[in-house]
């Protein structure tokens, strides 16, 4: 079993819809969780940031985190044509330099 | 732009050849990360360089070579790879905010992509 599972997509909605992308996780000690951003042809870039459970907001972007779950979440409000790309989650207990990672979902959003 | 570049952006190379892959960061960072990316796979953390020194080696074949001559390049010397070594290479840097490790946030490069022929 993989320690971070992500559905790889891709995930295609029309415009202005509210996307929701998913990760799972099978390690209780993964406390601080990560949503990374990846165009084509570029390095991912940090997106959301979020410390043990609950839920942050930034914009039209909104991460859960269900430690009871094992689940964490990304919803995209009012999605647009540029939030077109693949999104990595990671996670890490904190303990080094390693964070697990998803292997992305690719998302298109068609105008 | 990130503040981190990379160079060479695509590179195909061969079994036999030698090569190197070259990262610089203009951040300030002292942490330092090459990464490997495969097709629908997850990211996979090669070496990590904290002020210079090598701190994590996740039991990489030693065809690969890290180098850190300071905390501002990192270079990956390559040689005799093979064809599933083909993927995407990115360098990451960051800055340790007092807790160092995992939880700082990392900026990335664009990647090398390479292909071993």
């Amino acid at each position: 079993q993989k320690e971070v599972e992500q559905d790889p997509g891709p995930l295609s909605v029309p415009e202005g819809a509210i996307v929701s992308l998913n990760c799972t996780y099978s390690n209780s000690a993964f406390q601080y969780f990560m949503w990374y951003r990846q165009y084509s042809r570029k390095g991912p870039e940090l997106l959301m940031y979020t410390y043990s459970s609950g839920n942050k907001e930034d914009g039209r972007f909104t991460a859960q985190v269900d430690k009871s779950s094992k689940y964490i979440s990304l919803f995209i409000r009012d999605s647009q044509p540029s939030d077109s790309a693949t999104y990595l989650c990671a996670m890490s207990s904190g303990s080094n330099y390693q964070l697990i990672w998803g292997a992305g979902t690719k998302l298109i959003i068609k105008p | 732009e990130t503040g981190v570049t990379q160079t060479p952006r695509h590179l195909v190379m061969g079994m036999t050849n030698k090569k190197s892959l070259k990262c610089e960061q203009h951040l300030g960072h002292n942490a330092m990360y090459w990464y490997k990316q495969s097709a629908k796979k997850p990211l996979e953390l090669m070496f990590v360089y904290n002020f210079k020194e090598q701190t994590e080696n996740n039991s990489v074949p030693s065809r690969f070579s890290p180098e850190c001559p300071n905390s501002s390049h990192l270079f990956l010397h390559l040689h005799t790879l093979q064809p599933e070594d083909s993927a995407l290479y990115l360098c990451a840097s960051s800055h340790p905010n007092g807790g160092g490790g995992a939880t700082d946030t990392q900026y990335f490069g664009p990647g090398t992509r390479l292909t071993v022929l």
